[in-house]
């Protein structure tokens, strides 16, 4: 089985500060590893994923995360904060086999100020 | 590509009342996911088809949820007797086999007065 944990359900930074969500994961396998976004009453963007090549992964809008085996995470940053990065990401995890249906973390709201 | 279309995108319905949903998926994607989102949690599991095939569900899925998809393209998703606990978003996501990372559809939020 798999899971994953986000630290903070919500995290508040500046317009320009850096931002970091975190992410640890569990797995009995190989992991693949991915961050979503979802703005209100949508549906989930896909951010980035982990697909066992490139440990620093980069991802669309200036994001990135990178997967450290030892520490089982998958943190999502970004150097400088944008008013519209202000909405809730997801951590979630899929197998290596199988249906590959995601397992998402609680989520972290990300709030902007100016 | 015109995305993964999902109907209605509200539904209020009445406690015991039937509903459906619909999703379609990108045209060439194979693959179909079913989930649930309650307020202020992640998307939950729910079922997936290959094509028409229904692969697996979740123990979430009671017997009183059931899905299709019967020519590979759109799905359907019933709930019956409809429950104050059924209330959320439902997302409905599709991919092809190989490709990691789904695309979701912009959701279904039902809500049970």
């Amino acid at each position: 089985a798999q899971s994953v944990t986000q630290l903070g359900s919500h995290v508040s930074v500046s317009e320009g500060a850096l931002v970091l969500l975190r992410c640890n994961y569990s797995s009995s396998v190989p992991p693949y590893l991915f961050w979503y976004v979802q703005y209100p009453n949508q549906g989930l963007q896909l951010l980035l994923k982990y697909t066992s090549a490139a440990t620093l992964v980069k991802g669309i809008n200036g994001f990135e995360a990178e997967f450290k085996k030892s520490e089982t995470s998958f943190h999502l940053t970004k150097p400088s904060a944008h008013m519209s990065d202000a909405a809730e990401y997801f951590c979630a995890v899929t197998l290596s086999t199988g249906r590959r249906a995601l397992t998402f973390g609680s989520g972290t709201r990300l709030q902007v100020q100016p | 590509d015109t995305g993964v279309s999902q109907d209605p995108r509200h539904k209020i319905t009445k406690r015991g009342q039937n509903v459906t949903f619909r999703c379609d998926p990108i045209s060439e994607h194979n693959r179909l996911y079913w989930y649930r989102q309650t307020l202020g949690q992640g998307p939950e599991f729910l079922t997936y088809f290959q094509n028409e095939a229904q692969l697996e569900k979740s123990r979430l899925l009671s017997d009183r949820f059931s899905a299709e998809r019967p020519k590979g393209s759109f799905s359907t998703l019933e709930i019956q007797r409809t429950e104050q606990g059924d209330s959320a978003m439902y997302l409905c996501a599709s991919s092809i086999v190989g490709q990691l990372g789904d695309t979701f559809g912009s959701g279904t939020r039902l809500t049970v007065v």
